[in-house]
């Protein structure tokens, strides 16, 4: 069965600190992989995706995300936070084999201090 | 470009009552999902359609939820009858392309149920 791990309920970062948020996934056979953000009082927002080639996506706001097959992971990151940052992240994952569909991991809260 | 659009955005009812939401999808998208979100939870997938086919319903309670698509653009949601643990906002998203997933989802703005 798929599953995804969001190990930290609450991550707490300073602004103009780097920033990590993580996710392990467990699936059968290759991985897409994505992170999604949901800002209060709006619907969740695309924000970078794994699916084949350079193990290090970049996507919207200065994000950035590295697949490591190895150790089934694909923790997002961004060399320095903002304010604005803060929000609710979510890590997704699809196995490509059949029968295995989207699953969505439980959520971080991220919350950068001014 | 218009986004996904869902309503109604809030629902109150009591358990046993029957229930519907609508979504329409972004213009040109053939895949449709609906999630259901518990507070605290991720959302979870509950029907995939690819046009007006279901793809994967897995995890739809078939015995009270139904969903359908019938011309491969608005879709719509039916829960008959509620439940308490029915209580979470219910998610339509919408992608491009087949069935495989390969595509970014966008989501619309979700409809909060709450069965009292």
């Amino acid at each position: 069965a798929q599953s995804v791990a969001q190990p930290e309920d609450q991550v707490n970062v300073a602004e103009g600190n780097p920033l990590t948020v993580k996710c392990t996934y467990s699936v059968s056979g290759n991985p897409y992989l994505f992170w999604y953000v949901q800002y209060p009082n709006r619907g969740l927002q695309f924000l970078l995706k794994y699916i084949t080639g350079d193990n290090l996506v970049k996507g919207s706001y200065g994000f950035e995300a590295e697949f490591n097959k190895s150790q089934t992971s694909f923790h997002l990151k961004k060399p320095s936070a903002l304010v604005s940052d803060s929000a609710l992240y979510f890590c997704a994952v699809r196995g490509l084999n059949y029968g295995q569909n989207f699953v969505f991991g439980p959520g971080t809260r991220l919350s950068v201090l001014p | 470009e218009a986004g996904v659009a869902q309503s109604p955005r809030y629902k109150i009812i009591e358990k046993r009552q029957s229930v519907a939401f609508w979504c329409n999808p972004i213009s040109g998208h053939a895949t449709l999902y609906w999630y259901q979100q518990i507070l605290g939870q991720g959302p979870k997938l509950l029907i995939q359609f690819q046009n007006n086919g279901v793809v994967d319903d897995s995890q739809l309670p078939k015995d009270r939820f139904s969903a359908e698509r019938l011309k491969g653009v608005d879709s719509t949601l039916k829960i008959q009858p509620a439940k308490l643990e029915d209580s979470a906002v219910y998610l339509c998203a919408s992608s491009l392309g087949g069935t495989g997933g390969l595509y970014e989802q966008y989501f619309g703005p979700g409809t909060r149920l709450t069965v009292t």
